[in-house]
């Protein structure tokens, strides 16, 4: 089962807007993770945020995470059409494997 | 550059035979994964090594085996391929524990079973 849940599962915006997809898990964690995945391409890692951290930025990218709410966010901001593509978070804890969630496909309307 | 790349890319077969995809990384990376995706569950974990002879079960591992008899290869085999295993198989590979670090993937292979 999954410990992710991204939400929501599509978002089609236009070129240039901000993009914000969620990630709520169900357990405790160590840190969680954001990849990208293009139409059948494999995943590609985009940023990792430790349970101790409330926001990190990577370019264009900005995440939080919210342990309370056991929830992260992922921005986008002033999206590109190459940005299509799914977003899957994913949490680890421990040792354990990281467990992934089912994925946001986000589509940018040129 | 260091990469992982998986094989085949794309391959049919037929129910009751053996399959076995290859995963070969150049990392030294000694954590490798295999993990499922098919629509409506994301990615699910088939199983999983953190060196050489070490191996481990992951959520779906019924029906499937591997071996690691070196850093650089972690082969999935299909004991006898069923229908319920269609679907793309992503490989994966780390050299830190999931708390420090990323995972690199390949770029899936997709395996169909008539």
């Amino acid at each position: 089962s999954q410990q992710g849940e991204e939400d929501p599962q599509a978002l089609s915006i236009q070129e240039g807007e901000n993009a914000t997809m969620n990630c709520s898990y169900k357990t405790s964690i160590n840190n969680l993770q954001w990849y990208r995945q293009n139409s059948g391409r494999g995943l590609v890692h985009l940023i990792l945020i430790r349970s101790n951290e409330r926001e990190k930025h990577s370019g264009r990218l900005r995440v939080t995470l919210d342990t309370s709410k056991k929830s992260s966010s992922l921005l986008i901001t002033a999206s590109r059409a190459a940005d299509t593509a799914s977003y899957f978070c994913a949490t680890g804890f421990g040792n354990e494997k990281l467990t992934f969630g089912t994925g946001t496909r986000l589509t940018i309307i040129p | 550059d260091a990469e992982i790349t998986q094989s085949p890319r794309h391959k049919i077969t037929e129910t009751g035979r053996q399959v076995t995809l290859a995963c070969h990384q150049t990392w030294n990376h000694n954590n490798m994964f295999w993990y499922r995706q098919d629509l409506g569950h994301g990615l699910r974990l088939i199983h999983y090594s953190y060196g050489v002879q070490d191996t481990n079960k992951g959520e779906v591992s019924d029906g499937y085996s591997v071996s690691r008899s070196n850093t650089e290869d972690l082969p999935l085999t299909l004991e006898s391929a069923a229908s319920s295993q269609t679907s793309v198989y992503f490989c994966a590979s780390s050299d830190r524990g999931v708390q420090d670090g990323e995972l690199f993937f390949g770029e899936g292979s997709r395996l169909t079973v008539l």
